[in-house]
């Protein structure tokens, strides 16, 4: 699996401030996501990249923005943090797995916003 | 919009059986669907991907259906154990994966 990071891991920060979450992967990988994760709604789609320059919105993109200047770097950065941002993100790349494909996510980011 | 439903969120069942977890979806099916594992405080873990053209596909002691007439998958998990304890997620392939709220699955010795 490709190896994917995702930094920081924890953040606590004040409500308006601006956050900007890091995803970096080791391999060429042309599809990158965030998702966030809460309890009650699962995995949700918030930006996706296909390729440098190129992304596009997903289900939840309200208050984020996205950037890919690089192949390995997927950023993500709430404008003006609100509390209803707090939750834990993951990057996800998708990648074959075999005879298939599938996704590998990093390990998360907790973010809280107060 | 598609909605993908997992009909328990919590499973209980003794060392030894096999566990099912549902998966039904409203609207279009995928091409694909797939299964992922989460233990607490980590990503999702790629396990099986079958196709619609694919009734069952099997890995160890994992198995999953996909009936895209009832749209709905299956997965079983055989001869389970505590390690197997864990939330699984299905996921359905519309351009991009959307998932289920997953199943919290506990096996007890």
């Amino acid at each position: 699996d490709a190896g994917i990071t995702q930094s920081p891991r924890h953040k606590v920060t004040e409500t308006g401030t601006p956050v900007t979450l890091r995803c970096h992967q080791t391999e060429n990988h042309r599809y990158m996501y965030w998702y966030r994760q809460d309890p009650g709604h699962g995995l949700r789609l918030i930006h996706y990249s296909y390729g440098v320059k190129d992304t596009d919105k997903g289900e939840v993109s309200d208050g984020y923005s996205v950037s890919r200047s690089k192949t390995e770097d997927f950023l993500l950065t709430l404008e003006s943090a609100t509390s209803s941002q707090t939750s834990v993100y993951f990057c996800a790349i998708s990648e074959s797995k075999g005879e298939d494909y599938g996704y590998t996510f990093g390990s998360g980011t907790r973010l809280t916003v107060v | 919009s598609q909605k993908i439903e997992q009909n328990s969120e919590a499973l209980n069942i003794q060392e030894g059986k096999t566990a099912t977890l549902t998966c039904n979806y409203t609207n279009y099916s995928p091409a694909y669907l797939q299964w992922y594992r989460q233990d607490p405080g980590r990503g999702p873990v790629f396990l099986l991907l079958i196709r619609e053209n694919e009734k069952e596909k099997r890995k160890e002691r994992l198995k999953v259906t996909f009936d895209t007439t009832l749209k709905q998958s299956l997965f079983h998990i055989t001869a389970s154990q505590p390690a197997d304890s864990a939330t699984y997620l299905c996921a359905l392939d519309i351009l991009n994966l959307i998932f289920g709220k997953g199943t919290k699955l506990s096996v007890k010795p």
